[in-house]
């Protein structure tokens, strides 16, 4: 109930395609749900991050959907661009006292120029 | 640059010994994270410490343990190494305990022959 799973492990779109990372969560206590961003050799670093009140949050380039009832969410990465290429990590947390993040397996996207 | 410092960058010891990592947090962050990045188990949360305090545990091995010093900084101790502690370990800080954005240090990059 405390994982989060995530697909696909890699990933290759072309530049200027759309890139969708997905994942799905059991334990609907979670309530905060944020993607990191890591290069090689660099600790992950947050994109961006979505509540469940809201279905969708655009940031740029980068929109999350929130689907509730399935328990799932998804990033896309529009006009993708060979400087995204990176390990995109999605993760949940309850928030609720002393919680932890749950991470996804990751998913290692490369973009072709 | 996330702000946050971890020392050394690198280590290679052999099995059977102990290590500290350190983690220096941002300024004004008052929670520690440590996490153990590996290739087939994507990103563990270790252990987090809050104040000084410790507030939530992961998936921590009993050979390992950490700690937060009066000035914030935390170390993770790892003991009897094993290969398989071969890993990257990051750390992690935020200005509170629960949810919230979590900047991530630059690694430490731990192989154990």
């Amino acid at each position: 109930q405390q994982q989060v799973k995530q697909s696909p492990q890699s990933l290759i779109v072309q530049k200027g395609g759309i890139s969708i990372i997905n994942c799905a969560y059991e334990n609907t206590a979670f309530d905060y749900f944020p993607w990191y961003q890591q290069f090689p050799g660099k600790g992950p670093a947050l994109l961006i991050a979505i509540r469940p009140d809201v279905s969708e949050k655009k940031e740029g380039r980068f929109t999350i959907s929130f689907n509730k009832s399935a328990k799932q969410f998804s990033l896309h990465i529009m006009d993708s661009q060979p400087g995204d290429s990176a390990t995109y990590f999605c993760a949940a947390q309850k928030n609720t006292g002393f919680q932890k993040l749950v991470f996804g397996t990751g998913t290692r996207l490369l973009v072709s120029p | 640059d996330s702000g946050v410092t971890q020392t050394p960058k690198h280590l290679i010891t052999a099995t059977g010994q102990r290590v500290t990592l350190r983690c220096s947090p941002r300024s004004g962050d008052l929670s520690v994270y440590w996490y153990q990045q590996s290739l087939d188990q994507g990103l563990q949360f270790l252990i987090q410490y809050y104040n000084g305090e410790e507030r939530a545990k992961g998936n921590i091995l009993e050979r390992f343990s950490a700690q937060q010093f009066p000035d914030l900084h935390s170390e993770l101790n790892l003991s009897s190494l094993e290969l398989g502690d071969s890993a990257l370990y990051f750390c992690a800080s935020s200005v509170s305990a629960g949810e919230g954005e979590q900047f991530f240090g630059p690694g430490t990059r731990l192989t154990v022959l």
